[in-house]
């Protein structure tokens, strides 16, 4: 069983619509991270979150907002996305984000999005 | 900037075969960590192995091996005697402060 839980697991949308992405991290980290994966590209990392403080935005359109009330939970709220939004989503955690920490990062099964 | 390549897009094997996975990197820092994750169909990244710069002893673990050899720069990962469940998708990974990953290597198991 995966210490980091996505859902929902697959979301269709609209573009017009506005959905949340939830992610629950069961393994007692602090920082907590929201990355893209789409068809044939790399993993492009998107928000952190450090003891629920956002430390990186990585020039993320608006569109996309994170929320961070705890060190355990981290939400992706969308709104009026565009079909190009459609990817993978996946959270991750790790003991925290200092610089050169290295410390490992946990990602969790990902919500497949498509926006129609 | 740091770089992670990955130059085998995808390696198909015959179940029981070794097979190699490549990975190579850049970077000018002297304190940085590696990394390698599997990526199944159901797309959860799964975490394998982290190697900082200053441990270059190789490690297994299982079917599993990886040489970390910094006079090249790289990080390769072995699987011994391949299995089916073994097909996914595999990253390497680095970070000194921002993890970087390579672009994948497809892994096609065939029974």
């Amino acid at each position: 069983e995966t210490g980091v839980t996505q859902t929902p697991r697959h979301l269709v949308m609209g573009m017009t619509n506005k959905k949340s992405l939830k992610c629950e991290q069961h393994l007692g980290h602090n920082a907590m991270y929201w990355y893209k994966q789409s068809a044939k590209k790399p993993l492009e990392l998107m928000f952190v979150y450090n003891f629920k403080e956002q430390t990186e935005n990585n020039s993320v359109p608006s569109r996309f907002s994170p929320e961070c009330p705890n060190s355990s939970h981290l939400f992706l709220h969308l709104h009026t996305l565009q079909p190009e939004d459609s990817a993978l989503y996946l959270c991750a955690s790790s003991q925290d984000q200092r610089d050169r920490s290295g410390n490992t990062i946990y990602f969790g099964e990902g919500s497949w999005l498509t926006v129609v | 900037a740091q770089k992670v390549t990955q130059a085998q897009t995808e390696i198909s094997v015959v179940e029981k075969e070794d097979v190699t996975l490549d990975c190579v990197y850049e970077t000018r820092d002297t304190t940085y960590y590696l990394f390698w994750y599997k990526q199944p169909p159901s797309g959860e990244l799964v975490f394998l192995i982290r190697r900082n710069s200053f441990d270059e002893q190789n490690e297994i673990s299982g079917r599993y091996s990886w040489n970390f050899q910094k006079s090249t720069s790289s990080f390769n990962f072995t699987i011994t005697a391949s299995q089916v469940v073994d097909s996914a998708v595999y990253f390497c990974a680095y970070t000194s402060r921002q993890l970087t990953f390579g672009s994948g290597t497809q892994l096609t198991v065939l029974p």
